[in-house]
Formats: C-alpha cells, sequence, structure tokens
C-alpha cells in the first residue's frame, strides 16, 4: 500500500520554463515533507523541505507547496535549466517516528535546452 | 570530502554467498540508516541506528544483520544471498533521528546476484 505517489514517472520541459512536480499521500500524519534529487549512479542529495504548519517554503529557484487538506505536495522550479535534469524524489515522515522517511517512486525531469 | 561514503559501489555475486557493505560517515551524525532501491524504484528504509543501537528495523529477512562498530560507521551483513536481494542499497546519516532531521545519503551499492 503505497503511502506516498508521484504519478507522473517522466516529465519533459523547455529550459526557461517552469517544472511542477507532484506528489500525493495518504496519512494524515506525516508532518514534514521533503523533496530529494537524484542523478544516476548518485545518492538522493536533499533540496527542499517543508514542515506541516507552513504552505510554502521558497529557496532560490525551487519552492515547495503543501496543500494539507487536499494531501498534496508539490515543487516548482523557475526558471528550469539543463542541469536540473534528475529524477526527484518527494519523502515524507511522520513526528515521533524516529527518522522513517517515506518515499515516493520518483520522477524524471528533463530539461531541453 | 566524500559526506558518505560506501564500499563497494559495485558488487556482483553468486547466490547463497554472504556479502558485507560499508558504510562510513564524517559528518559527526548520530544516527544512520540503510535503505534498498528495488527494480521498481521505490527507496524503502530497511534499518537506523542511533548512537550505535537499533532504533527502526523494517520488515527485513534475518539474512540482513547491520552492525554499528561505533557511530560514524554503519555495516550491513547479508547472508545466503537470493536473486530478491539484487538491488541498490543506499547507506544515509542524519545529526539525530528527529523527524525534522534532513538524511544525506551515500552514493549507493548496486548488488548483483546470479
Amino acid at each position: 500500500d503505497q503511502q506516498v505517489k508521484q504519478n507522473s514517472p517522466s516529465l519533459s520541459v523547455q529550459e526557461g520554463r517552469i517544472s511542477i512536480l507532484n506528489c500525493d499521500y495518504t496519512n494524515s500524519m506525516f508532518d514534514y515533507f521533503l523533496w530529494y534529487k537524484k542523478y544516476p549512479a548518485e545518492g538522493p542529495t536533499f533540496l527542499i523541505s517543508i514542515s506541516s504548519i507552513k504552505d510554502k517554503n521558497e529557496d532560490g529557484r525551487f519552492t515547495v507547496f503543501l496543500n494539507k487538506s487536499a494531501k498534496h505536495l508539490s515543487l516548482h522550479i523557475v526558471p528550469s535549466q539543463p542541469g536540473d535534469s534528475a529524477v526527484y524524489f518527494c519523502a515524507m515522515i511522520q513526528g515521533g517516528s524516529q527518522g522513517n522517511l517515506i518515499f515516493g517512486k520518483g520522477t524524471k525531469l528533463s530539461v531541453k535546452p | 570530502d566524500t559526506a558518505v561514503s560506501q564500499t563497494p559501489k559495485y558488487l556482483v555475486t553468486q547466490m547463497g554467498n554472504d556479502k558485507s557493505i560499508k558504510c562510513e560517515q564524517n559528518l559527526g551524525h548520530d544516527t544512520m540508516y540503510w535503505y534498498k532501491q528495488d527494480s521498481k524504484k521505490f527507496l524503502k528504509i530497511m534499518f537506523s541506528y542511533n548512537n550505535k543501537e537499533l532504533i527502526i528495523n523494517e520488515t527485513v529477512p534475518n539474512r540482513f544483520s547491520p552492525k554499528s562498530p561505533d557511530k560514524a560507521h554503519l555495516n550491513l551483513h547479508i547472508n545466503s544471498l537470493e536473486l530478491g536481494d539484487s538491488a541498490v542499497y543506499f547507506c544515509a546519516s542524519s545529526q539525530n533521528a528527529l523527524g525534522g532531521d534532513t538524511q544525506y545519503f551515500g552514493p549507493g551499492t548496486r548488488l548483483t546476484v546470479l
């Protein structure tokens, strides 16, 4: 039973445009949400996070949005750059779960020059 | 300097063998983890150690035995390897086991069981 779903396995975007990556979850007890980026043959790298008390967090070109009522998380990248091409995983954790991150399956983003 | 390192990067072995994967972090973190990414690309936690003590042990066959000789190391030993163990195994660490702590991942070890 998947608690975290990334329904788009891939996304292709033109350089300079916005990339929007989506993630849905079922467990209302999650209270911390993260995005990781992964290049081939490397481990996931932390990108940005948001706690359940907020609905938006911004860091440079990256903005994460949280809609708790819809149980929906999204990552916006503006403007997209070719170096952003990677697999993006959303991950979430329940308070008190002692580090048990639950990951989505990932979305492969391709940014074309 | 590599923050979280794993060895080996690739491991090819026969069914029934016993193998180990090593993980070291130089971040001074208290908590370390092992994740498995299977053929369906899901990253799932296997174990978590905080200050050398086991705090998470998901439903993993007891053929898998983590060992933490000190806070900076968490090794994974696998006995009697099976075909289904083929996957990429990632080690990670975080400052502690609190929910908001960022986990930093190693580069992964691709295990292929023939």
